[in-house]
């Protein structure tokens, strides 16, 4: 049973455009989600985070929006640079936990 | 945010044999973790290495396959024992950090096993 999900494997978006990567959850008892970016070889890198109680969250270039009552998170990147081509996974923590629960990533490529 | 490392960077290793991946910190932090990422998956959480005490492991793994240490609040090690081509995954050591009230979790380079 995957609880977190990200359905779209991969993403293309031409340079200066904006990239949307999303990531959908099943478990209500989540309350806090992170973004993190991965390039090959390297650890994942923390991008930006939202609490539950919040809907938006902004940090430069990254914007990240929860719907609750969806249960949807997405991420914003604009404008896109040819360097923000990665794997982006979405994780999702237990409240009272320490433990995240991650998604299986989506490849962005952006094109110069 | 932590500086984390790892040692190997990467290794190739026989069936049946065993791994020892180590894991610095620049800091002393209190929580750290142990991930493995398979091909093509997304990262899964093996177990939460305890200071001074044993590590305790998220269902599906076992204290005689993946055993930890944490002898001090900057440094853990995992261990993959007799080991299998279904092992061939990336190992990443984890930890967090208190930023506000919440914690935030910061990752390693990990150590790309590849098991023959």
């Amino acid at each position: 049973d995957q609880q977190v999900k990200q359905n779209s494997p991969s993403l293309s978006v031409q340079e200066g455009r904006i990239s949307i990567l999303n990531c959908d959850y099943t478990n209500s008892m989540f309350d806090y989600f992170l973004w993190y970016k991965k390039y090959p070889a390297e650890g994942p890198t923390f991008l930006i985070s939202i609490s539950s109680i919040k809907d938006k969250n902004e940090d430069g270039r990254f914007t990240v929006f929860l719907n609750k009552s969806a249960k949807h998170l997405s991420l914003h990147i604009v404008p896109s640079q040819p360097g923000d081509s990665a794997v982006y996974f979405c994780a999702a923590r237990i409240s009272g936990t320490y433990k995240y629960i991650f998604g299986t990533g989506t490849r962005l490529k952006v094109l110069a | 945010s932590a500086v984390i490392s790892q040692k190997p960077s990467r290794d190739i290793c026989q069936r049946g044999t065993s791994l020892t991946i180590q894991c610095q910190v620049d800091s002393q932090v209190t929580m750290m973790f142990w991930y493995r990422q398979q091909p093509g998956q997304s990262l899964t959480l093996i177990a939460t290495a305890n200071q001074g005490s044993e590590a305790t492991y998220e269902s599906g793994f076992v204290i005689d396959k993946f055993p930890i240490s944490r002898p001090n609040l900057t440094f853990s090690t995992l261990t993959v024992s007799n080991m299998s081509p279904e092992d061939s995954s990336i190992y990443l050591c984890s930890v967090t950090q208190t930023s506000g009230s919440y914690n935030e979790q910061f990752f390693g380079p990990g150590t790309r096993l590849t098991v023959l």
